[in-house]
């Protein structure tokens, strides 16, 4: 079975504060890696994929990375407006559904 | 990328009442999903809704509670059945694609 832990579950940051999440799976078959961020009563919007151990994403503060058992965002100097939960999903090879973690709830203060 | 749709956005609904989800997506897609993410929960499938086939659904969700139509290849509907305050949650409708996007949600209260 498919499973996926991120931690921590929340965290708070200073603006500017640099900090990383983690998210641990467990798939038969890795077809993709995917973080998405999710704002209060909102549908999940999606971040990036990722594919293959060894592999890196950027997108402004952010940075996925990924190896053979977890991935990590990376954010650097975050801002206010980065508060969010961020999920991340596994997909298994032969499979269109994902197997979502339970995601970190992040704060950032001024 | 599609562009996903969904109707209600959010509703406050009666236990034992129904509330019917709509989906709707802008190119045709073969596969739908619909998901469910109870509050302070990861997001869990509930059913596969392809064109012209009954959905598939997942262990631990039902037909007769969450009975879904697929009706043409850009449309489907969720409906949430006879509902008690634990249905509520949001619930999430996307396709297939790669990356998987997902529709704005519909936010439900059980009262």
């Amino acid at each position: 079975e498919d499973q996926v832990t991120q931690s921590p579950e929340a965290l708070r940051l200073q603006e500017g504060e640099s900090s990383s999440l983690n998210c641990s799976y467990t798939v038969s078959g890795l077809r993709g890696l995917f973080w998405y961020r999710q704002d209060p009563g909102k549908g999940p919007e999606f971040l990036f994929t990722l594919y293959s151990a060894g592999e890196e994403k950027e997108k402004e503060r952010l940075k996925a990375t990924l190896t053979k058992k977890e991935s990590f965002l990376h954010i650097t100097a975050p801002k206010p407006e980065d508060s969010a939960t961020y999920l991340c999903a596994v997909q298994a090879s032969g499979y269109s559904t994902l197997t979502f973690g339970k995601g970190t709830m992040l704060l950032v203060s001024p | 990328s599609a562009v996903i749709s969904q109707k209600p956005s959010r509703d406050i609904c009666q236990r034992g009442t129904s509330l019917t989800i709509q989906c709707q997506v802008d190119s045709q897609v073969t596969m739908m999903f619909w998901y469910r993410q109870q509050p302070g929960q990861s997001l869990t499938l509930i059913a596969t809704a392809n064109q012209g086939s009954e959905a598939t659904y997942e262990s631990g969700f039902v037909i007769d509670k969450f009975p879904i139509s697929r009706p043409n290849l850009t449309f489907s509907t969720l409906t949430v059945s006879n509902m008690s305050p634990e249905d509520s949650s949001i619930y999430l409708c996307s396709v297939e694609a790669q990356p998987t996007h997902f529709g704005p949600g519909t936010r439900l209260t059980v009262l």
